[in-house]
């Protein structure tokens, strides 16, 4: 079964960029990825998905300073402009033999 | 709108049993792989069982097969979770989550949570 890596914390300015990254394991590099947002008290919120061609693709009204990319196994969210609103924690989810797998989030801190 | 809302949370001692329910709106239930995930107090996300469209499948994690029963109504747009011999670490708060099954599999719609809590 594949595991997700996620560091655990993040800090950037306001205004600035981040770039989070999900590692995906050994042998499991090719793996769809899915990136989630869960803000304080809330629950979580879809972002975007990678597809098997390396392009994402976005959920409805995720602002377009959400994107992503990808090198090898490593699968990146990166936040532009940074707002109050994107403090949050930040997981990665995939999904091997009808199993669901999450990586252990990050928490991001907008100073 | 998509709209997951979960109910049935709440207090119960170990080894007791709750059942959680999900209300699906917005879209056509019958057609989506479903899930139920959790998150216990300051933990991350853990997926807990899915289930396939017509309910032949299901899938549970470790910690709770022969425990958590996974089922739907198709008719009724709702989902449920049969927990039973609950544990204090099944403390959490459950997610509805509805599933995107395809080549490009993934969680696209999340409800609120519903928070159940096992203490004496």
């Amino acid at each position: 079964q594949p595991v997700l890596t996620q560091s655990s914390s993040a800090s950037a300015s306001l205004g600035s960029s981040v770039k989070l990254t999900c590692t995906l394991s050994s042998g499991h590099s090719t793996h769809i990825i899915a990136w989630h947002q869960q803000q304080p008290g809330k629950a979580p919120r879809y972002l975007m998905k990678f597809e098997r061609s390396g392009s994402y693709n976005k959920g409805s009204g995720v602002p377009d300073r959400f994107s992503g990319s990808r090198y090898g196994a490593d699968r990146y969210l990166t936040i532009s402009n940074l707002q109050s609103e994107d403090e949050a924690d930040y997981y990665c989810e995939t999904w091997d033999s009808n199993t669901q797998v999450f990586g252990g989030g990050t928490k991001l801190t907008v100073l | 709108e998509l709209h997951l809302v979960e109910s049935g949370g709440g207090l119960v001692q170990p080894g007791g049993s709750l059942r959680l329910s999900c209300a699906a709106s917005g879209f056509t239930f019958s057609t989506f792989w479903m899930s139920w995930v959790r998150q216990a107090p300051g933990k991350g996300l853990e997926w807990v069982a899915n289930i396939r469209q017509d309910g032949s499948d299901k899938y549970y994690v470790g910690s709770v097969k022969g425990r958590f029963t996974i089922s739907r109504d198709n008719a009724k747009n709702s989902l449920y979770l049969q927990m039973n011999s609950l544990r204090a670490e099944d403390t959490a708060v459950y997610y509805c989550a509805r599933v995107a099954y395809g080549s490009d599999i993934h969680t696209d719609v999340w409800g609120q949570g519903t928070t159940v809590t096992v203490s004496s």
